[in-house]
């Protein structure tokens, strides 16, 4: 499709409890980026994969967070043990590999509508 | 490591007003440049993009932006508000980066209001 499709729109989660979000990348964009956005403030960058391997982790709080991008399924991005401090709105932005089939950065990120996360 | 700044969380412009959207950057490579927009419960849209070439950048719904390097900044400004300007703008920086990329970082945006 021609939009990044992110789902659920909206989780509640008790704190503990485990979260599991979505993301479709456009068809035929090879890098999906992951941004946690909290009080529509600061985009934290949480991951990044370049198709179905992990290109820069960097951002990832790695003991409870994990992500995917498997072949021929969405993205998804699982939250174990969720704490109030995890309550945002999860961002996936995809984009198309650049012109020597790599990304440069200079490549246009096109976000989804988001999956707010609120945990109770 | 790269970073962007944007003067004032809260901007209000009058409808017809003159919007202005400040952007400074920190680089330690060559820059390149983006504004988004962001409605409400929505996704982040780009409205342009500098990378190289003209340093005057222009984009959707209006929108452009210059590219200064002596000032390290890349204001956003539109002649005439309408109100179907109200949302918040979030500028960005990214860059070239020898066998890899830089990821793309976010100011932390700024909400203009457009008041009739």
């Amino acid at each position: 499709g021609e939009e990044v499709a992110q789902t659920p729109k909206h989780l509640v989660r008790g704190e503990g409890q485990k979260a599991k979000l979505y993301c479709a990348p456009i068809k035929g964009h090879s890098y999906v980026f992951w941004y946690q956005q909290v009080l529509k403030n600061e985009f934290k960058f949480l991951i990044s994969f370049q198709n179905e391997n992990v290109f820069d982790e960097t951002g990832m709080p790695k003991e409870r967070f994990s992500a995917k991008c498997l072949p021929n399924s969405p993205c998804s991005l699982e939250i174990q043990a969720t704490k109030l401090e995890d309550s945002a709105v999860y961002f996936c932005a995809s984009s198309p590999p650049g012109v020597r089939g790599t990304y440069s950065g200079a490549n246009v990120l096109t976000f989804g509508a988001g999956s707010r996360l609120t945990v109770l | 490591a790269q970073s962007v700044t944007q003067l004032g969380s809260h901007v209000s412009v009058s409808e017809g007003a003159l919007v202005l959207l400040r952007c400074n950057y920190s680089s330690s490579v060559p820059p390149y440049l983006f504004w988004y927009v962001q409605y409400p419960n929505q996704g982040l849209q780009l409205l342009l993009k500098y990378t190289t070439g003209a340093t005057l950048v222009k984009g959707i719904n209006g929108f452009e932006a210059e590219f200064k390097k002596s000032e390290t900044s890349f204001h956003l400004t539109k002649p005439s508000a309408h109100m179907s300007d109200a949302a918040e703008y979030f500028c960005a920086v990214s860059g070239p980066f020898p066998g890899g990329y830089q990821k793309v970082t976010f100011g932390t945006g700024t909400k203009l209001q457009v008041i009739p």
